[in-house]
C-alpha cells in the first residue's frame, strides 16, 4: 500500500537554484519523514516532521507539512551537484508502526 | 558511526535455491525492517521486527520469511527463489516505534537466474 506520492516523479535544475518536491498522502500521520538514495545505494534519513509542526528546517532543507491537505514540501535551496539523488518521503500512518514510502523524486542537478 | 550492515551488495542465486539475506545492526535498536525496491513500485515493505523472536507481515510477505535470533539481526529467506524475486532488497532498523526515523544498510542488489 503506498501511502505518500511524490511529485514530480524527476526534476532537473541548475546547480545553485532551488529544488521543490512535494509529497500527498492519504491518511492521519503521527509524522512524516524524507530520505535521500544516491544511486544504488541505501536511503539515507534527512529530517522528521511532526503532524503538530508545521515547517522545520535543517541547513539547505526546508520542510513544510500541512496536514489539512494532508501535503509536505521538501525545498532544497542553492543546489549543488552531490545533492543529485532520488528523494522520498515517508509516513508514520497513525496505528501502523511502519513507515510507507512513496516512489520518490529523481533530482539532477546540472552543473 | 553507527551502521546497518548487508552482508552482500550483489548476488545471483538459481531458481528454486534457498537463499538467505543477512542484516545487522549495532545501535541497540528495538525495530528490523525488510524492504525490497523495484523501478516504479518504490519501496515495499515485506517483513518487520519489533523485538527478538518476533516478526509481523508487511505488504508483500509471499515467498519470503525472516529471522530474528538475537536483536541485532535480522534475517530475510526466500524458501524458493523465482525470477520475480529479482531486486534491490533493502534492511532498516529503528529505535522504536514513535518519532524515529530509519537507518538502511546499502542494499542487496538479488538477481536470480
Amino acid at each position: 500500500s503506498q501511502q505518500g506520492e511524490e511529485d514530480p516523479q524527476a526534476l532537473s535544475i541548475q546547480e545553485g537554484e532551488n529544488a521543490t518536491m512535494n509529497c500527498s498522502y492519504k491518511t492521519s500521520i503521527n509524522n512524516l519523514q524524507w530520505y535521500r538514495q544516491n544511486s544504488g545505494r541505501g536511503l539515507v534519513h534527512l529530517i522528521l516532521i511532526r503532524s503538530n509542526e508545521r515547517e522545520k528546517h535543517s541547513g539547505r532543507l526546508r520542510v513544510t507539512l500541512d496536514t489539512s491537505k494532508k501535503s509536505s514540501s521538501l525545498l532544497i535551496t542553492a543546489s549543488r551537484a552531490a545533492d543529485t539523488a532520488s528523494y522520498f518521503c515517508a509516513t508514520d500512518a497513525r496505528g501502523a508502526q511502519k513507515l510507507v514510502f512513496g516512489q520518490g523524486t529523481r533530482l539532477t542537478i546540472n552543473p | 558511526d553507527v551502521k546497518v550492515t548487508q552482508s552482500s551488495r550483489y548476488l545471483v542465486k538459481r531458481t528454486g535455491e534457498k537463499v538467505f539475506l543477512e542484516c545487522v545492526q549495532d545501535m541497540d535498536h528495538e525495530n528490523m525492517f525488510w524492504y525490497r525496491q523495484d523501478p516504479g513500485l518504490g519501496l515495499r515493505l515485506i517483513y518487520f521486527s519489533y523485538d527478538v523472536k518476533m516478526k509481523e507481515k508487511g505488504d508483500i510477505p509471499e515467498g519470503y520469511s525472516v529471522s530474528r535470533e538475537k536483536k541485532e539481526r535480522f534475517s530475510l529467506i526466500l524458501e524458493s527463489a523465482s525470477t520475480n524475486q529479482t531486486s534491490m532488497y533493502l534492511c532498516a532498523s529503528s529505535a522504536g516505534t514513535g518519532p524515529y526515523g530509519y537507518t538502511f544498510g546499502s542494499g542487496t542488489r538479488l538477481t536470480v537466474v
